[in-house]
């Protein structure tokens, strides 16, 4: 089974702090996400990486970026946390051609305060 | 822009009843539409549909793309309080990476 990981499940920051987020998976998948998820809105796509070093910007990625420097790993990166960041933060990954969708991280959850 | 709509938004049934929920979808490079269930934390796969007309199942779920008319349908008998969860639909596009843009989600309730 893929796993992945994301290194919190709840975390706690200040406003305008630098916040890491970080997602690990283990099956050498190509493609991997970061969505936030708010009541009433569902997930909403921040960034995706379809390589090492390559990112694309998703529907919402104002306040964030990424980093993608090995396979198995993609951090998302608050810059200056704000209060509006407080959300359930999910990473989910993909192979190529993959017929089974993807596979979720169980969240972090943010709370900026 | 890309859109996914689910309802209802939510929705309490007794145990045993028979549930459908419903996504419409309007998405400019269609590749495929998939259900999740998703309890308390990460969402988990049901189904990935590419054709229409052509059902898929497991157990007492299952579901159907009628890329025509641009909507699925997913379907429980005979519920059990254990089908209680956030019911996600989900489109991906063609192109890079396979993205998905996911609709609200429908609440489902089973209740004794």
């Amino acid at each position: 089974d893929v796993k992945v990981t994301q290194s919190s499940r709840y975390l706690v920051k200040r406003t305008g702090e630098k916040v890491f987020l970080e997602c690990v998976q283990d099956m050498d998948h190509e493609n991997m996400f970061w969505y936030r998820q708010d009541p009433g809105l569902g997930l909403r796509l921040i960034y995706f990486s379809y390589d090492v070093k390559m990112k694309e910007k998703g529907d919402i990625p104002e306040g964030y970026s990424v980093s993608r420097e090995k396979k198995e790993r993609f951090s998302l990166i608050l810059e200056s946390a704000s209060t509006n960041q407080t959300s359930m933060y999910l990473c989910a990954t993909s192979g190529q051609g993959a017929r089974s969708g993807y596979t979720f991280g169980s969240g972090t959850r943010l709370t900026v305060v | 822009e890309d859109k996914v709509v689910q309802s209802p938004l939510s929705l309490v049934v007794h145990e045993g009843d028979t549930v459908t929920l419903n996504c419409s979808y309007e998405v400019t490079n269609f590749r495929s539409l998939l259900w999740y269930k998703q309890e308390k934390k990460a969402p988990t796969f049901l189904f990935m549909l590419t054709s229409s007309g052509i059902e898929k199942k497991s157990g007492r779920l299952s579901s159907i793309l009628d890329k025509k008319e641009l909507f699925s349908i997913l379907n429980i008998t005979a519920t059990q309080t254990g089908d209680s969860a956030v019911y996600l639909c989900a489109v991906e596009e063609t192109g890079t990476a396979s993205k998905l843009t996911f609709g609200t989600g429908t609440r489902l309730q089973v209740t004794l």
